[in-house]
């Protein structure tokens, strides 16, 4: 059973699409990180948060605690947005867990 | 540039060979991290420091050990390299946000290791 379950896997937009990716955890959080990750690349962290809502750009990160979920906004899609978005948390207990990742694609 | 970085960064080997991966970091955090990434998984915590000479395993801890002799060093060594540990290794380090009081992640670049 993963702590941390984003959905979806997968997923292909055309170019200038709003995109949203979940995600849903399952341990006393103390924050919610949203990383990206470009194809051969490093990680990059996108968002702390640890209640509601973040905005850099056109991307947006919300979290309802009290639901356990999170979202991953992407305004306005475009290609140099392909790359896989992992959501992870910080527990109470200062472990980190991790999501699967989610593969976006946008087509121009 | 978040001043960790993971030598070397590609490395071919061979079954049964000893290999090292160094992460350097020049941020004086105090955690650091080893985890690996495969197809299909999440990151996995294969060990980590709480400081210098303390660690402790993660998940997936067999066939690996690390040391910590400074703060900036961690080095996680395959005593015997075997083909399931071909993966990418991410190096990462953390400390406490000053806002939230969460421990912000910081990843090094990776390591790309393959055991023929």
């Amino acid at each position: 059973k993963n702590e941390v379950e984003q959905s979806p896997q997968n997923l292909t937009a055309q170019e200038g699409e709003f995109i949203t990716i979940n995600c849903s955890y399952s341990v006393g959080i103390s924050a919610l990180h949203w990383l990206q990750q470009h194809p051969g690349g490093g990680i990059v962290s996108l968002f702390m948060l640890s209640s509601g809502k973040k905005k850099h750009g056109r991307l947006i990160a919300t979290i309802n605690i009290q639901e356990k979920h999170s979202s991953l906004h992407i305004t306005a899609s475009h290609p140099r947005d392909s790359a896989v978005y992992i959501c992870a948390v910080t527990s109470t207990g200062n472990q980190f867990y991790f999501g699967t990742g989610t593969s976006l694609t946008v087509i121009p | 540039d978040a001043g960790i970085t993971q030598s070397p960064r590609h490395k071919v080997t061979e079954t049964g060979t000893p290999v090292t991966l160094r992460c350097h970091q020049t941020e004086n955090h105090r955690y650091m991290y080893w985890y690996r990434q495969d197809p299909g998984h999440g990151l996995r915590l294969i060990h980590y420091s709480y400081g210098v000479k303390d660690t402790d395993k993660g998940e997936v801890s067999d066939g690996y050990s690390v040391s910590r002799s400074k703060t900036e060093d961690f080095l996680l060594t395959l005593e015997s390299a075997t083909s399931s540990q071909t993966s990418v290794y991410f190096c990462a380090i953390s400390e406490s946000s000053s806002l939230s009081g969460a421990n912000v992640l910081t990843f090094g670049a990776g390591s790309r290791l393959t055991v023929l």
